[in-house]
């Protein structure tokens, strides 16, 4: 079965850029659109990228996505941190008609 | 504006069984696919189920072993997700999420606790 993995944690300081990987198992992860999700504690999920690097309406452009083919993985690059976007961020994909979730990355910042 | 409003969820002893009900406003129910997701204590999401806006497609995670089953009313702008045979480690928040392409909406979700 395919599956994402992500780092546990990443910490970055404030201003700083941050990166967080999101590896496919298998295949080609540029076969399927990867999302990402941000969540903070106590709240539900909410998207930042879809299809790979769009933004929903409302995010920040300091959230972008990225796709590299040649390291089979998706990197959600957030710069210019701020102390709100400390939170888990899951990243997510299509495996034929199931949906599959990385194990998600808690951001200290 | 889009809002999914998840409930149903509570206290049920192992065994037993659960209907939770997902009331959608602000789109057009009918058009978009819907998804569960669920979400333990302390851990990550976890895929549920699917089904397309018609409600003719469905899709489950191989983990769940027949014994979850979604549907949907579009008529009353509802999805719902049937849980038997429930079991200490289906405790969880359980999310409904709406699908647009790819973009997806959620819900605040509804906490399910298997226990005696």
């Amino acid at each position: 079965n395919f599956m994402l993995t992500q780092p546990h944690s990443v910490s970055e300081s404030p201003g700083k850029t941050v990166t967080i990987s999101c590896t496919g198992s298998s295949g080609s992860i540029a076969s399927n659109h990867v999302q990402w999700y941000q969540q903070r504690p106590g709240s539900a999920p909410t998207t930042v990228i879809y299809e790979d690097y769009r933004r929903p309406s409302g995010v920040p452009d300091r959230f972008s996505g990225s796709i590299d083919s040649s390291s089979n993985s998706a990197s959600l690059t957030i710069s210019g941190l701020k102390t709100e976007d400390e939170a888990d961020y899951y990243c997510q994909s299509y495996d034929s008609n199931t949906v599959v979730f990385g194990g998600g990355t808690k951001l200290t910042v | 504006e889009v809002q999914l409003a998840e409930s149903g969820g509570g206290l049920v002893n192992p065994g037993g069984s659960l209907r939770l009900s997902c009331a959608a406003s602000g789109f057009t129910f009918s058009s978009y696919s819907m998804n569960w997701v669920r979400q333990a204590p302390g851990k990550g999401l976890e895929w549920v189920s699917s089904i397309s806006s018609s409600g003719d497609y469905k899709h489950y995670a191989d983990s769940l072993k027949g014994r979850f089953t979604i549907s949907r009313d579009n008529a009353k702008n509802s999805l719902f997700l049937q849980m038997n045979s429930l079991r200490a480690e289906d405790t969880a928040v359980y999310f409904c999420a709406r699908v647009s392409g790819y973009e997806w909406g959620w819900g605040q979700g509804t906490l399910v606790t298997v226990s005696s």
